[in-house]
């Protein structure tokens, strides 16, 4: 079974940083690329970033690109963002999601939450 | 851009459900998805292709459509049914996603 678990979600300052991570299992991680998508409250998630499985291609929404840089871990089977300069549009629900290619996001995780306030 | 409408539709259990996607450019159908989200949890794909349901999805629920206009239909609502339902289309990069519309008990 699939299992994508998110952490290191929390309250964060202005202009701050935050580093999210996602444990994979069930699947050959190396074999698949990943994406993180966020949420806002009250509206529909959004996608963020997505890293080949190779690593070799990285793709950034243009809300984050400066910002944030996804990375993966093969040996431990994780997926992280580090999230920098963060503003108050970037409060939001995290999500990992394992990438199908040209099919939609059948494997999510729970969600972490992130909140940028003073 | 992705339009869903209505944004609330408000209906008694075992009525039948149509939600709209209107689509700000041409989609292939085999490109538009549909999910359902439940507080605190994450969207469920329901689904993919405009017309094919997921696995384990029930088949109340229905997707239909083409080009720019797009539907979900439940045929008749189950308590479980209350919840919101966006779409998604994955022909062109970055993925979009629609804003919701939300199904309440009436």
């Amino acid at each position: 079974e699939v299992q994508l678990v998110e952490s290191g979600g929390g309250l964060v300052k202005p202009g701050g940083s935050l580093r999210l991570s996602c444990a994979a299992s069930g699947f050959t991680f190396s074999s698949y690329s990943m994406t993180w998508l966020r949420q806002a409250p009250g509206k529909g998630p959004e996608w963020v970033s997505t890293i080949s499985s190779s690593s070799r291609s990285i793709y950034y929404a243009d809300s984050v690109k400066g910002r944030f840089t996804i990375s993966r871990d093969y040996s431990k089977n994780s997926l992280h963002l580090q999230m920098n300069s963060l503003g108050a549009e970037d409060t939001a629900v995290y999500y990992c999601a394992r990438d199908e290619g040209r099919f939609p996001f059948l494997h999510w995780g729970q969600g972490t939450l992130v909140t940028v306030s003073s | 851009v992705l339009t869903q409408s209505p944004g609330t539709l408000s209906l008694s259990p075992g009525e039948r459900a149509t939600l709209s996607c209107r689509v700000s450019q041409t989609v292939t159908s085999s490109y538009l998805a549909w999910y359902q989200q439940k507080p605190g949890q994450a969207p469920r794909l329901l689904i993919y292709g405009a017309s094919n349901r997921a696995t384990g999805i029930p088949d109340r629920f229905s997707g239909g459509g083409s080009g720019t206009d797009f539907t979900l239909t439940i045929s008749r609502l189950e308590p479980e049914d209350f919840a919101v339902y966006y779409c998604q289309q994955y022909v062109r990069s970055p993925w979009t996603f629609g804003q919701g519309t939300k199904v309440e008990i009436k």
